[in-house]
């Protein structure tokens, strides 16, 4: 079995101010690991994804996750938030090569205040 | 190109009362699934099918049904609806072959259940 624990349920910060959201993973297999994010009143969308190679994975807005298979780990963090980066952010892993059977986090709720 | 549409957007039903949601895709996707999020809880896998004519339980699948019409279509029917299924209900599909492993999500059907 496999299960997500996002350690933050609430993180309030300033624009222009760098943010990491943790996440921390549980898995007796080899895992698969991904960041969706929800806006307001809309589905998931995916942010970015760690499948293999480098440990470093980035997104195309900014926001960068490390998989650190030692700590169980796979933060995200954004040097500098805007305003619109205000969303949900999920955490997910799956243990599949597919990448079908996803186990979600409970969810990290990103306010940026001005 | 919709992506995934969801139908209805809000719903309330009485405890007892049956109801179907409907999800479509338009991206030629062969997965499709059936989310349901809580707060605190994130996203937790009701159904999913891997191809038309398949479908497998996922982690809460008690008091639901699916039936995958086609390739495009996945319902969920709820027969006798309870408090415990309020929730907003999230479907999303996946592309399996290639680099396809984002799954795309609908913008959800908040359901309320009296």
């Amino acid at each position: 079995a496999q299960s997500v624990t996002q350690l933050d349920s609430q993180v309030p910060v300033f624009e222009e101010a760098p943010v990491e959201l943790r996440c921390n993973y549980s898995s007796s297999v080899s895992v698969y690991l991904f960041w969706y994010v929800q806006y307001p009143n809309q589905g998931l969308q995916l942010l970015l994804k760690y499948l293999s190679g480098s440990t470093l994975v980035e997104s195309i807005n900014g926001f960068e996750a490390e998989f650190n298979k030692s700590q169980t780990s796979f933060h995200l963090r954004k040097p500098s938030v805007h305003i619109s980066d205000t969303a949900e952010y999920f955490c997910a892993v799956s243990q599949e090569t597919s990448g079908s059977r996803l186990t979600f986090g409970e969810g990290t709720q990103l306010t940026v205040n001005p | 190109n919709a992506g995934v549409t969801q139908t209805p957007k809000f719903q309330v039903l009485k405890t007892g009362q049956s109801m179907t949601l409907q999800c479509a895709q338009d991206m030629n996707h062969n997965s499709m699934y059936w989310y349901r999020q809580d707060p605190g809880m994130g996203l937790r896998l009701i159904y999913y099918s891997a191809s038309e004519g398949t479908t497998d339980k996922g982690e809460v699948p008690n008091g639901y049904n699916v039936s995958r019409l086609n390739k495009r279509e996945f319902s969920l029917r709820l027969e006798s609806a309870a408090p415990s299924q309020t929730s907003v209900y999230f479907c999303a599909s996946k592309r399996d072959s290639g680099t396809g492993w984002a799954q795309y999500f609908g913008p959800g059907t908040r359901l309320t259940v009296l």
